[in-house]
């Protein structure tokens, strides 16, 4: 059964603490995405990769950090230096293609991280 | 930079009448435009898209309509039924390889 993992669904944090958020997928796609969605609000961009050991910087990466070193596998540490952490984080994949247009993207289940 | 709004934040209806979302995007080379329905506590799925080259598109009670002069874009619900409930996004995007622009949801409520 295809889908996007995203691990553990909650987690909990002290302060001064790394942690990181685990997104796996066996959709077999492309890119990679991390969001974050704060209460009553919509959907910011962190990072995003769009092919293995490349990645670019979102609207709101800064105290972020993210790697790619597998196509199914897009981890996001979020370190001490993200002042507000507390929020839900949605990770999310598509197809990119060679035309001119947009595939949708598939969500995980989200991972909803509180400060201790 | 590209942004999208999104109006209202809030909408609640009857059970059986019409609802409707507006956009505004502001990068006018935007040409895929999806909308997401997030129930609490869920993911986001996907539940109607419209690509630039088409005006409207149908599918059973949901409908997208797009206007590329104006820049904007509506979703129209018909038959509300309670578990149309839900957080509704919309987003806007250039091409495959770049990132989706997403407006900051309608909570829509469908009273029994």
């Amino acid at each position: 059964d295809g889908g996007i993992t995203q691990s553990p669904k909650y987690l909990f944090r002290k302060e001064g603490q790394n942690v990181t958020l685990s997104c796996e997928q066996n959709l077999n796609h492309d890119a990679m995405y991390w969001y974050r969605q704060d209460p009553g609000q919509g959907l910011r961009l962190i990072y995003y990769s769009q092919i293995v050991n490349d990645f670019q910087k979102g609207d709101i990466a800064e105290g972020y950090s993210v790697s790619r070193e597998k196509k199914e596998s897009f981890p996001l540490t979020v370190t001490s230096a993200q002042k507000n952490p507390t929020a839900f984080y949605l990770c999310a994949s598509s197809i990119p293609r060679p035309d001119s247009y947009h595939q949708p993207q598939h969500f995980g289940d989200g991972t909803r991280l509180s400060i201790l | 930079g590209e942004n999208v709004e999104q109006h209202p934040s809030t909408l609640s209806v009857q059970e059986g009448d019409s609802a409707v979302i507006k956009c505004t995007y502001s990068d006018s080379a935007s040409n895929y435009f999806p909308w997401y329905k997030q129930e609490l506590g869920k993911r986001p799925q996907l539940i109607i898209d419209i690509r630039s080259n088409v005006g409207e598109k149908k599918d059973q009670r949901i409908a997208v309509t797009l206007n590329k002069t104006a820049k904007h874009f509506s979703l129209h619900i018909t038959e509300t039924q309670p578990e149309d409930s839900a957080v509704y996004f919309c987003a806007a995007s250039r091409t495959s390889y770049d990132k989706v622009i997403f407006g900051p949801g309608t909570s829509l409520s469908v009273i029994p």
